[in-house]
């Protein structure tokens, strides 16, 4: 079964408005958690690093104005795009490390649609 | 965080073994390789993980060269629902393993 799970899996907002995706660890703690942005048959692209306790580190070219992340637990990351336009449409998807191994499991990915 | 190449695509049948490889002539010493799938509108989901040599889960075979400058997975006897997109990838923990950078992928067509 999943041990990332994201909610929810498709969310229709207006634009102007924020919307936010949880991204949980179901049965182990997380100290790190990742966010990819994927638009259709494109590969995942990696937008920020999620830090328990601490900000978040963002990629180049990445607003962190605009797609805010929290980080407030060891099994919880949410990922708030903010003031949303139909241009942030995409496929998001969270990742986090399963220790020991080592073992990155991804989520199963939150559609936003931006009308 | 070493780059890797892949084909963009490959076409197979039900039955036949694939091979898919992929190039990462920078990889470093701490470095691991790891494979993913991904269907559409789903996250990747992990396949096999190697270091070195081979490595041979239920599912795929993983084969690595003495240089660690690229490897093959290997899908025995694939079906339809093998249909998808494979990613390779590498990290090391102390250079980032977590943080993943996705190249092109291969996407796989497995017809009847």
């Amino acid at each position: 079964g999943a041990v990332v799970s994201q909610h929810p899996s498709r969310v229709i907002c207006k634009s102007g408005t924020s919307v936010k995706i949880e991204c949980r660890s179901l049965d182990f703690q997380a100290t790190t958690m990742f966010w990819y942005r994927q638009f259709p048959k494109q590969s995942l692209m990696l937008m920020a690093t999620s830090n328990e306790g601490s900000k978040a580190t963002y990629e180049q070219g990445v607003e962190k104005d605009k797609f805010l992340i929290n980080h407030a637990s060891l099994t919880l990351s949410t990922l708030t795009v903010t003031s949303a336009h139909p241009e942030d449409s995409s496929f998001y998807i969270c990742s986090a490390t399963r220790e020991p191994g080592n073992t990155i499991y991804f989520g199963e990915g939150s559609w936003l649609t931006v009308v | 965080l070493a780059k890797t190449t892949q084909p963009i695509s490959m076409d197979s049948y039900e039955g036949q073994e694939v091979n898919i490889t992929c190039s990462h002539n920078n990889i470093a010493t701490n470095d691991y390789i790891t494979w993913y799938q991904q269907f559409p509108s789903q996250g990747p989901r992990f396949i096999i993980q190697g270091y070195k040599t081979k490595v041979t889960n239920e599912v795929a075979s993983l084969f690595i060269p003495a240089d660690r400058k690229s490897s093959t997975l290997s899908l025995p006897r694939v079906s339809l629902s093998d249909t998808a997109v494979y990613y390779c990838l590498v990290g090391g923990m102390n250079t980032g393993f977590q943080k993943l950078v996705f190249g092109t992928g291969t996407r796989l067509l497995v017809s009847p």
